[in-house]
């Protein structure tokens, strides 16, 4: 089966600077990536996707690269704000019933 | 108006009880998930069904029993409750043709 790797497991940064996640999957057939935030006692949260046709995808200060022939793929997140600080999640789906495998999270915590 | 709902939120038990929760969806998606969230935050998929057909069954002990009454629900009875159990269960859904799955708040289950 898929299996999703994510580093690292903590990340603390300054506010202002920019964090990095990365994640590397397994299965080739793999298409869709998308992250996951989730706040302390809250629910997972979508907030960015990138396709396998696609290399990159940027949503004001968010974005995410893909590296299909290497298998990993990355979040970047500039200008850090204290309420970026949050447990962030990769993941990858895998077969035709969209089932979706999640990386080990990683939490981040924005120094103010 | 909430998307997907669980309840109830908390659910504090002792062992060898049986207990249920329940998930519904607003969203007229046709596929629903469990997932369980574990102490340490990790996230994997327990059972998945697509308008009401079991898909997605991994490594669950048989004490899990999902039923699926109608699309817009998804329940999880579990039997005999043991220590380990105790985590976070979240339900999600997903329309179909679309990758993006919404997660339900979670239900914060405890085994004593």
């Amino acid at each position: 089966g898929e299996n999703v790797e994510q580093h690292p497991s903590t990340l603390s940064v300054q506010e202002g600077d920019s964090a990095v996640i990365k994640c590397t999957y397994s299965d080739s057939a793999s298409n869709y990536f998308p992250w996951y935030k989730q706040e302390l006692g809250k629910r997972p949260q979508l907030i960015i996707d990138i396709r396998s046709n696609v290399g990159e995808k940027k949503d004001q200060r968010i974005a995410v690269t893909l590296n299909k022939t290497a298998k990993h793929f990355s979040l970047h997140i500039t200008e850090t704000q204290p309420e970026d600080s949050a447990v962030y999640f990769c993941a990858s789906n895998s077969g035709g019933y969209q089932k979706v495998t999640f990386g080990t999270g990683t939490k981040l915590q924005v120094i103010p | 108006d909430t998307a997907v709902s669980q309840t109830p939120k908390y659910l504090v038990t002792q062992m060898g009880n049986d207990k249920s929760i329940k998930c519904e969806q607003n969203l007229g998606h046709d596929t629903m998930y469990w997932y369980k969230q574990d102490s340490k935050k990790f996230l994997k998929i327990m059972f998945s069904y697509n308008n009401k057909e079991l898909i997605i069954n991994e490594t669950v002990p048989n004490r899990f029993s999902p039923k699926s009454p109608d699309k817009a629900h998804l329940n999880l009875h579990i039997n005999s409750l043991e220590l380990g159990d105790s985590a976070v269960y979240f339900c999600a859904s997903r329309a179909s043709g679309q990758e993006t799955q919404y997660f339900g708040p979670g239900t914060r289950l405890l085994v004593l």
